[in-house]
């Protein structure tokens, strides 16, 4: 059985303050993928990062960064200098190699950034 | 532009209606799901479906039909055995690893 926790519900920061969202995952699967999605108020899932198991390299994008430590099963995401729009749930998920494309989710983090 | 499109966006039931919620893409995307989510939880995976004429149970499938005669087309049908339908459901497609969702259809039962 494959298990996404996202252990914080709700983070709050001051603009320009850094966040880092947990993320952990369970799978039996030796190779697997790992993503992040945004949630904005509208609804829409917004597909952040893609990462595979195989590939434990750290990846920036913009203020995003991504931390992959297969040796804890984590799959942390960083916001740095965060912005009122950053507001949003953010989800971790986690596919399989034969799951034909289906996603489990983790519970998601609401990140509220005031001004 | 190329997405995925879900109608409407508000759908209000009442009690013992069954209810059609409407998921297009032109992504040319073999597979889609519907997803359901409830305030403060996870998307849940109601269907899937890999090909046109071939779909599949999530882990809540209770309550909910589906179809694929196009491949483009993957209607959601909230039935009157699905006893609290009052939530936000997405529709996804995707192709090789990655999967784009629409923008939700927000169902609540009046």
């Amino acid at each position: 059985a494959q298990k996404v926790t996202q252990a914080q519900t709700e983070i709050s920061v001051v603009e320009k303050e850094d966040v880092t969202l947990d993320c952990v995952y369970e799978t039996r699967d030796t190779t697997y993928y790992l993503f992040w999605y945004k949630q904005p108020p509208s609804g829409e899932l917004v597909f952040l990062i893609r990462r595979n198991s195989f590939d434990e390299q750290n990846e920036i994008s913009g203020r995003y960064s991504w931390n992959f430590q297969k040796s804890t099963s984590s799959f942390n995401f960083t916001i740095t200098a965060s912005q009122v729009v950053d507001s949003a749930v953010y989800f971790c998920a986690l596919r399989g190699t034969d799951s034909w494309g289906k996603l489990q989710f983790g519970a998601g983090t609401q990140v509220v950034v005031t001004p | 532009d190329g997405g995925i499109t879900q109608s409407p966006k508000y759908l209000f039931r009442k009690e013992g209606q069954n209810v059609t919620l409407s998921c297009e893409q032109n992504l040319n995307h073999d597979a889609m799901y519907w997803y359901r989510q409830d305030p403060g939880q996870g998307l849940r995976l109601i269907y899937y479906s890999q090909i046109v004429n071939d779909f599949q149970k999530g882990d809540i499938a209770e309550g909910y039909s589906v179809s694929r005669e196009k491949k483009e087309s993957f209607p959601l049908t909230v039935t009157s055995a699905q006893k609290n339908p009052t939530a936000f459901y997405l529709c996804a497609s995707s192709i090789q690893r990655d999967a784009f969702f629409g923008q939700g259809t927000r169902l609540t039962v009046v």
